[in-house]
């Protein structure tokens, strides 16, 4: 398995509720990564996981919440969003080796609508 | 300051004509460079990257320190190359972190027409 998969695809949430994003990955990757996309626009990186650690967080509000229960899961755990936190939300996975010149494997992403 | 620009937001051309889709990056230090598509409701994947001098579906890009540039090139474009592509760059290695950075660049719209 050469892919890294989101669940869902589409997901609408109103400003109260609590959701979750899924990302997997079987490629043996160490280093895990939540970016977001607004449309037209290069992706932001929002989160890094290394080794099921956290390594980055960039400035992310606390509404978004990620965590790596193991190597090839990632998940983005969302509570009280704003309407302007609608996009493609991406994950994507790399070696985990750390070099400048790994290439980082992106997932199709999530595309949120909050209400 | 690390910054990757990408002058043109849109490149129209017609299906034939030769492409030069423009990258230029601001590092201090030796970078990694890379270009990624994302073809239209497809995932962002790598297109080529500097270390792999590979030519990918007919495009070249050449890494010009003096000018700090990596611009994507290829001599006859077709329809199917219609997509958005984003130039990026990795910085230093972090072999501790276990991960890289990536930092995009805006991004160009590439418009092949029959």
């Amino acid at each position: 398995d050469t892919e890294v998969t989101q669940t869902p695809k589409h997901l609408v949430m109103g400003m109260t509720n609590k959701k979750s994003l899924k990302c997997e990955q079987h490629m043996g990757h160490r280093a895990m990564y939540w970016y977001k996309q607004k449309a037209k626009k290069p992706p932001e990186l929002m989160f890094v996981y290394s080794y099921e650690k956290l390594s980055i967080n960039e400035s992310v509000p606390s509404r978004f919440s990620p965590e790596c229960p193991n190597s090839s899961l990632l998940n983005l755990h969302l509570h009280a969003l704003q309407p302007e936190d609608s996009a493609l939300y991406l994950c994507a996975s790399s070696p985990g080796q750390g070099l400048n010149t790994d290439t980082q494997y992106f997932g199709p992403g999530t595309r949120l609508t909050v209400l | 300051a690390q910054r990757v620009t990408q002058p043109e937001k849109l490149l129209s051309v017609f299906k034939g004509a030769p492409v030069e889709l423009k990258c230029n990056y601001s590092y201090s230090g030796s970078p990694e460079l890379f270009w990624y598509v994302q073809y239209s409701r497809q995932r962002l994947q790598l297109l080529l990257r500097h270390i792999s001098r590979e030519s990918i579906k007919g495009f070249t890009a050449d890494l010009n320190k003096g000018e700090t540039s990596f611009h994507l090139k290829k001599p006859f474009a077709q329809e199917e190359d219609s997509a958005m592509y984003y130039c990026a760059l990795s910085g230093k290695t972090v072999f501790s972190g276990g991960y890289n950075k990536l930092i995009f660049g805006a991004g160009t719209r590439l418009a092949v027409h029959p």
